[in-house]
């Protein structure tokens, strides 16, 4: 199983500036990483595949970058109604996904 | 429009049994993957198998194999995620999620999940 950590754990971030989400695969999953922004009360949402592939209507102060075994989300310019808690998950061995234990974006 | 709508809330006992559908509308429902997907409370999601509307064909991840039984009617648009016997442990929410995929210029497929049910809260208790 391909195991993925994610740091830091809780980042807390003023408005208007920028936050950097880490995630490392414990083996090389190539680009096939995606992140996922889930808010209390919702279901997750795509951000991004590909490793660097934005989902459809996401914006684009939202970049992910890496391949291999690290990768990172920068979302810029933050906004109060980006806290939530983001996940990386990678595809890399298809349906047996795994996930990280996500880091805590909050909006001071 | 795409969309996944789950079944209700479930309130259970231990050693009941349970199904909770997720039926998929706006699109074509044989045509792409089914995800069943767990979050325990206060956890991350974890991805619990997939569907394949058309044949039934059906993906466990090893953890949940035989402890949880996916399947499908297609003649009515709707995924199942069933239990024999519950037990306090399968408190959580459960989300279905459609898989999608893009094939890169290098000839690499990506999956990604694009679409989501609400998510069916299930609660075992005595």
């Amino acid at each position: 199983e391909v195991v993925m950590t994610q740091s830091p754990a809780t980042l807390s971030v003023s408005p208007g500036e920028r936050a950097t989400l880490s995630c490392t695969a414990s083996q090389s999953v190539s680009s096939k990483l995606a992140w996922y922004q889930q808010k209390p009360g919702q279901p997750p949402r795509l951000l991004i595949y590909g490793a660097s592939t934005r989902a459809a209507g996401i914006p684009a102060r939202f970049s992910g970058s890496g391949s291999g075994t690290d990768f990172t989300l920068i979302i810029s310019s933050l906004r109060s109604e980006d806290s939530a808690v983001y996940y990386c998950q990678q595809y890399d061995k298809w349906h047996m996904f795994t996930l990280g234990l996500g880091t805590k974006l909050e909006i001071k | 429009e795409v969309q996944l709508a789950q079944s209700g809330v479930e309130v259970k006992k231990p050693g009941e049994s349970l199904k909770i559908s997720c039926q998929g509308s706006g699109y074509s429902f044989t045509n792409y993957w089914i995800a069943w997907v767990r979050q325990l409370p206060g956890k991350g999601p974890e991805w619990m198998g997939v569907i394949y509307p058309d044949d039934s064909d059906t993906r466990y991840i090893p953890s949940f194999q035989g402890q949880v039984t996916i399947s499908v009617d297609k003649s009515i648009f709707t995924a199942y995620l069933q239990w024999s016997s519950l037990k306090a442990s399968d408190t959580a929410m459960y989300y279905c999620a459609r898989q999608n995929y893009y094939d890169s210029p290098e000839g690499a497929r990506h999956f990604y999940f694009d679409y989501w049910g609400q998510g069916t809260l299930v609660t075992v208790s005595s």
